[in-house]
Order: structure tokens, then sequence, then C-alpha cells
């Protein structure tokens, strides 16, 4: 399998501009997450999904973040308008069904909103 | 206070010597996780753990539920075991079972010296 894919790896974007990441999970994986990591706070829980169904979003900083899993291979994070302060690493992970079974990364999304 | 610490938070040593990171969690979890995270900055799942010890190859992951402590060990080291390691749990708020998103510690960089 190619692992958990992520896309794009970087970008850079300007103030106010509208921000998607994109994660393909890997295949048979039901659970997903999105984690965001920046050099003051480390790697934070920002939502995770179980079959396609968001279970907790607490970490989602504000409204202007939004996460979609439309099916069981695609999920999309997006910020909307995006500001300085959302510049991080953006991981998503997967893994596979039970309880605390190991988890998979992907590489990352490194967003830079100038 | 964060509900994993992480000990050392640097840590520097000689190639060869056995290394010890130590993990301190104040909540109640489903499993703890080491994770290794390199320059790069892609992160790999190391162990997985709910109770007891394990074992993979130079590492060893040891878990004390009652006294809520982990200790990842490295024997051997190694230049290329330099990297950041990542201790995480998954908190056992789910009843149903099922995986949980994780809460992370700040993390441990090692770096072993030729």
């Amino acid at each position: 399998d190619a692992g958990v894919i992520q896309s794009p790896r970087h970008e850079v974007t300007e103030m106010g501009q509208e921000v998607t990441l994109r994660c393909k999970p890997i295949s048979g994986h039901d659970y997903l997450f999105w984690y965001r990591q920046t050099m003051m706070r480390g790697l934070e829980l920002l939502i995770y999904f179980n079959n396609n169904v968001p279970i907790d979003d607490s970490g989602m900083p504000e409204d202007r973040f939004s996460a979609k899993m439309p099916n069981a291979s695609f999920s999309t994070l997006k910020i909307q308008p995006s500001e300085p302060r959302d510049s991080a690493v953006y991981f998503c992970a997967s893994s596979y069904p039970g309880v605390g079974n190991t988890i998979y990364f992907g590489e990352g999304s490194w967003l830079t909103v100038v | 206070k964060n509900e994993v610490e992480q000990s050392p938070q640097n840590l520097t040593a000689q190639e060869g010597e056995f290394i010890t990171i130590n993990c301190s969690y104040s909540v109640g979890i489903s499993a703890l996780h080491w994770l290794q995270q390199h320059p790069g900055g892609g992160i790999v799942s190391l162990f997985m753990l709910s109770s007891g010890k394990k074992k993979h190859g130079r590492l060893i992951a040891t878990i004390n539920i009652q006294e809520k402590h982990s200790s990842l060990h490295i024997t051997a080291s190694h230049p290329r075991d330099s990297a950041v390691y990542i201790c995480a749990v998954g908190r056992s708020r789910n009843s149903g079972g099922g995986a949980d998103g994780l809460t992370f510690g700040k993390g441990t960089h090692l770096i072993i010296q030729p």
C-alpha cells in the first residue's frame, strides 16, 4: 500500500485565501485523523472520523476550519479565510479497525500563510 | 500542567550509549504510543502499548499503568537514531471501543554523536 497520501506537500498562500488540504487514508482503515503541528504547541488533534462520520471535532480551532470525509478514501481540511497563525504542518493519519491500533501518518502538508 | 509530560526535552549522547526517554501522563488511557519524527518531518509509529513491554530491534518500550508512566529505551544507540521521539496517549473516553485521537507530549529531541 502507498500509505497515507496528503496533498499538497507545501503551500504558501496569502492571508484571506481559502486553503484546502487533502488526504487519502490507507485502504481498509476506518479511522482518519487530522493533526496540526506548530513550534509553539506541538502536535494537536483537530478532528477525527470513524467510518466517514466525525467523532470528535473539539480540537478544531474556530469556525474558519472545516473538515469533511465524503467517502472512505478521501478527506479534506479547509481553512477559510486563512490567517498567518494557521501556518503549521497539517498531518493526516489513519488506523486499523479496533481499539488503540497502530496509527499511520501521512508526510504532512506544510502550510505558510503570509 | 500538560496531560502528557516527557523528559528529557533534549538529549545528546555518544554512539553506543543506552538511551532512556520517559513519559508520564495524568489521564486514563486506552493505549500509549511512541512515535519517531525525523528532520524531514515524517512521523512513524514505533510502538503502541496498553500494558507490559514491547521490543523491536534495539528499541524497547515499557508501560506501568498503575504509575501512569512509560519509558522508551534504545540500546547500542547509533547516529541514525537521531530524531524527535514523541509520546502520545489515546484517551479512554470511548467506552464503546474504537480508536481515539491522540494527546501528545512535547517530544524529546535526541542527538547521537558518532
